[in-house]
């Protein structure tokens, strides 16, 4: 099975500020990542899919790259509603795996 | 617009057996693979199972392989999760998730709540 390293699992940032998440794959898989976001109480909501194409809606100031085995969210200046909870996804094989969850808190 | 409904969630005892399902609609679905994800209270994401368009391809999470068997209804525009000799660990809210065609999960439902306890 692939395992996806999330990391930081936490971090604390502040407005405007420029973030990057990152996921690593356990072996390649090639472009088939997302990413999502969650806030308190919502369904996640997907952001970016084949690792850095932007999901319609989602605006340009969250973007991915990557490839094989290491993968990056950034997100370019943080908005308040940014403030949520960041997970990856490798669906590059059965079984797919997420990544253990970024928490992003106000500082 | 895509909407999946699940129902089917509950209190059960451990070692029962629990059957969810998912209602779609807004899209053909027979065209795409469907998936299940859970997520325990608190607690991150987890994928459980998934079957694409021919029943042929299926995968389950290691932690459910043997206990849970997901199934769809084509006609009927349903998704299914049959899920026995269920344990406390079980415990989570359980999504339906549309695949987007490309083998990531682009719609979710509302999901609905699992509790296993005595």
């Amino acid at each position: 099975d692939i395992q996806m390293t999330q990391s930081p699992s936490a971090m604390s940032a502040s407005v405007g500020d420029r973030v990057t998440i990152t996921c690593r794959a356990s072996q390649g898989i090639a472009n088939y990542l997302a990413w999502f976001q969650q806030k308190p109480g919502k369904v996640p909501k997907r952001l970016i899919y084949a690792a850095s194409s932007l999901q319609s809606g989602v605006p340009s100031r969250f973007s991915g790259s990557g490839s094989g085995t290491e993968f990056t969210l950034t997100i370019s200046s943080l908005q308040p509603e940014d403030f949520a909870t960041y997970y990856c996804l490798q669906h590059n094989s059965y079984p797919y795996t997420f990544g253990q969850g970024t928490k992003l808190e106000i500082k | 617009e895509v909407q999946l409904v699940e129902s089917g969630g509950g209190l059960v005892q451990p070692g029962r057996s629990l059957k969810l399902s998912c209602a779609a609609s807004g899209f053909t679905f027979d065209n795409y693979a469907m998936h299940w994800v859970r997520q325990a209270p608190g607690k991150g994401l987890e994928w459980v199972s998934g079957m694409r368009w021919h029943i042929g391809s299926i995968g389950y999470a290691d932690s459910v392989k043997g206990r849970f068997t997901i199934s769809r209804d084509n006609a009927k525009n349903s998704l299914y999760l049959q899920m026995d000799s269920l344990r406390a660990e079980d415990t989570a809210f359980y999504y339906c998730v549309k695949d987007s065609g490309a083998g990531d999960l682009e719609s979710w439902g509302q999901g609905t709540l699992v509790t296993v306890s005595s």
